[in-house]
């Protein structure tokens, strides 16, 4: 069955610190991974993707079929990173399976 | 473009009810597909309509079922509420040919079961 883990509930940062949300996926086939957000009072929205291979608001995510992972990753947090972040995998129906969630909390 | 619209934002409800929430796609998109979001949990997804079919069905009971009409909108009925049907429902739109890019969600409806 497909499913999408984050470990950490909650992640606390101080600013200019490297941010490292966790991603691990269960799934048989070529998974399609995404990182969506969600700022406070906003809908979620689509982070980035892993086919795409690009960097958004210096985020970055690397595929790992081996670890079945797909970490997000910033080298400096800022305040504004603030927000819910969902790990997602989109299945053979074109679906998306999300994971629980991490809120990153990026302290001043 | 309004994007994705959601409509209650907010509804209270008997259990034993009945409730009809209702999305409007970002212009151009064809497909619908709606979420259940319960509190501290991510997306649990419900099912997906094209074409005005139900194209895919998540693991979730008959009470829940929905309709998507020509303009593409789409409304998601839920029958004999439970507490546990309380959540955020979310649609989200996409064009069926591009899904590759991601959907767009809406806001939500946060339904409240009592």
């Amino acid at each position: 069955a497909q499913r999408v883990t984050q470990p950490e509930k909650l992640l606390s940062v101080f600013k200019g610190a490297p941010v490292e949300l966790k991603c691990n996926y269960s799934y048989s086939g070529s998974p399609e991974l995404f990182w969506y957000v969600q700022y406070s009072r906003q809908r979620l929205q689509l982070l980035l993707r892993h086919i795409s291979r690009e960097s958004i608001k210096g985020f970055t995510a690397d595929l790992n079929k081996g670890e079945t992972s797909f970490h997000l990753k910033k080298p400096f947090a800022q305040e504004e990173d603030s927000a819910m972040y969902y790990c997602a995998l989109r299945d053979y129906g074109q679906n998306f399976v999300f994971g629980p969630g991490t809120r990153l909390s990026v302290l001043p | 473009d309004a994007g994705v619209t959601q409509s209650p934002t907010h509804l209270i409800k008997t259990r034993g009810q009945q409730v009809t929430l209702r999305c409007s796609p970002k212009s151009g998109h064809d497909t619908v597909s709606w979420y259940q979001q319960a509190l501290g949990q991510g997306p649990q997804f419900i099912f997906q309509y094209y074409e005005e079919e139900e194209r895919q069905r998540g693991n979730f009971p008959d009470r829940f079922s929905g309709h998507q009409f020509p303009n593409y909108s789409s409304e998601l009925n839920v029958n004999a509420l439970l507490l546990g049907d309380s959540a955020l429902y979310l649609c989200a739109s996409s064009m069926a040919r591009t899904a590759s890019y991601g959907y767009t969600f809406g806001s939500g409806t946060r339904l409240t079961v009592v």
